[in-house]
């Protein structure tokens, strides 16, 4: 039973290019969490989507950031025009269903932005 | 709005010796979730140990426990009998339901545990 799965484990763009970072829920999972960890910092909540929802963008930068969760296919987080501040691991996890407050992580991806 | 402390940056203990990590939180919240969390250098975020709120009893994992005290918001990691493999960031963090199936984590800032030979 495969885990949670993120790609491309590294990412490296210059400023103003676009990220897309992907994140393939367990099996059988349909909550997904992405979270952020800057250098020597804790992971910090961006956003928390079901199939085709976007429940909780609280965490979310305003402009630049998106994310997605598609009926079919991973969930996406784009990142727009990015900037050395975005460099960070971002992290994916998953939960299986309604009232499920365990969470499994993907082994994040590391954006570099130079 | 949840907070959660953890006032060691870094820790050190010899191999076969007991460690405590302290955590501290705060929240209004009756019913919620506390979780240790261990980041290696892989960077791999790795479940460690869970404890609902509403459970007394302390929660134990092999070497791992915790010293719950829900009155003074805080939630201890002991790991007893330290293995080199032990070394990594460790992380506290807190849930409680906020609707709609939502259990965004809050996370501390970590403590760095490095287990000596």
């Amino acid at each position: 039973n495969a885990g949670v799965m993120q790609n491309p484990r590294h990412l490296v763009r210059r400023r103003g290019q676009e990220a897309r970072l992907r994140c393939s829920p367990m099996k059988g999972h349909s909550h997904v969490y992405w979270y952020r960890q800057l250098p020597e910092e804790g992971l910090k909540f961006m956003v928390y989507l079901q199939k085709e929802n976007i429940i909780d963008e609280s965490g979310m930068p305003k402009e630049r950031f998106s994310a997605e969760f598609p009926k079919e296919g991973p969930s996406i987080l784009r990142i727009q025009q990015v900037v050395r501040g975005d460099s960070a691991a971002y992290f994916c996890a998953s939960s299986r269903r309604d009232g499920d407050y365990e969470q499994y992580f993907g082994p994040g991806t590391r954006l570099t932005v130079t | 709005a949840q907070t959660v402390t953890q006032s060691q940056p870094e820790m050190s203990v010899q191999e076969a010796e007991t460690v405590t990590l302290s955590c501290t939180y705060d929240t209004s919240e009756s019913n919620y979730y506390l979780f240790w969390y261990k980041q290696p250098p892989s960077r791999q975020m790795i479940l460690v140990i869970r404890q609902e709120a509403y459970k007394q009893q302390n929660a134990t994992e092999n070497r791992f426990s915790v010293n719950f005290q829900k009155a003074a918001k805080s939630f201890s990691l002991k790991i007893s009998d330290s293995q080199l493999g032990d070394t990594a960031m460790y992380f506290c963090a807190f849930t409680f339901y906020s609707g709609g199936s939502n259990y965004k984590l809050t996370f501390g800032k970590g403590t760095l545990l490095t287990v000596n030979p």
